[in-house]
């Protein structure tokens, strides 16, 4: 079951703050969160395990309810090099083997 | 210290013709996993490989697509009789181990266009 991401997009201009949010219908037990930009691969940005748990990347940070099934993506004082597409990445309960399955993006754009 | 690497990066087939799409994982990774992303999509899970075995091809349709990590050499991915609808970008990652929460990394991607 694909999570469900939003917003699909939004602009910011450089400074200002953002939330990306990811929802699943599925109990979860991992959130990956990946960032692409343009014709370039997805690149790992961070993984959440356990319900509650923020995790940062540079201004970059991220939460995980996973009694609400729910991961947020905070991204503060945004700066150019934020723009690209945003995707949250799910694992439900182990099942032996990983198999992440990815939401359809959120695109960001940050403005001058 | 490469990463990993997909060839071509982009090919052009004509309808009904073959494409086959090769990934080297990350040097120490086994694990070899398949996605579709079409335009303004998200990345749609297709197959996941470890060296010489297709551990979950769930997502990848029962005709014409199939996948292989031999041994020795890369992943391929081969369609066979391309139709219009293949068109997409096909990214392959890897991870090291197979546990949850391994991060994978990912290719540039093969560019698919069926003429």
């Amino acid at each position: 079951q694909q999570p469900v991401q939003s917003p699909q997009a939004v602009i910011l201009r450089e400074g200002e703050d953002a939330v990306i949010n990811c929802s699943s219908s599925k109990a979860l037990y991992s959130v990956h969160w990946y960032r692409q930009k343009h014709g370039e691969a997805p690149v790992f940005l961070m993984i959440l395990l356990k319900g509650g748990e923020q995790k940062g990347h540079e201004k970059i940070s991220a939460s995980f309810n996973e009694k609400k099934q729910q991961s947020s993506l905070y991204l503060t004082a945004s700066q150019l090099s934020y723009s690209g597409t945003y995707f949250c990445g799910t694992e439900i309960p182990p099942g032996g083997y990983q198999k992440v399955t990815f939401g359809t993006g959120t695109k960001l754009q940050v403005i001058p | 210290n490469a990463g990993v690497m997909q060839n071509p990066r982009h090919l052009v087939r004509r309808r009904g013709q073959e494409a086959r799409l090769r990934c080297s994982p990350m040097k120490g990774h086994s694990h070899v996993y398949w996605y579709r992303q079409l335009p303004e999509e998200g990345l749609k899970f297709m197959v996941y490989l470890q060296k010489e075995n297709i551990i979950d091809e769930s997502g990848m349709p029962k005709e014409r697509f199939s996948a292989e990590f031999p041994k020795e050499g890369p992943s391929i991915l081969r369609i066979q009789q391309v139709v219009r609808g293949d068109s997409a970008a096909y990214f392959c990652a890897s991870s090291k181990g197979a546990q949850n929460n391994e991060k994978l990394f990912f290719g540039s991607g093969t560019q698919l266009s069926v003429l």
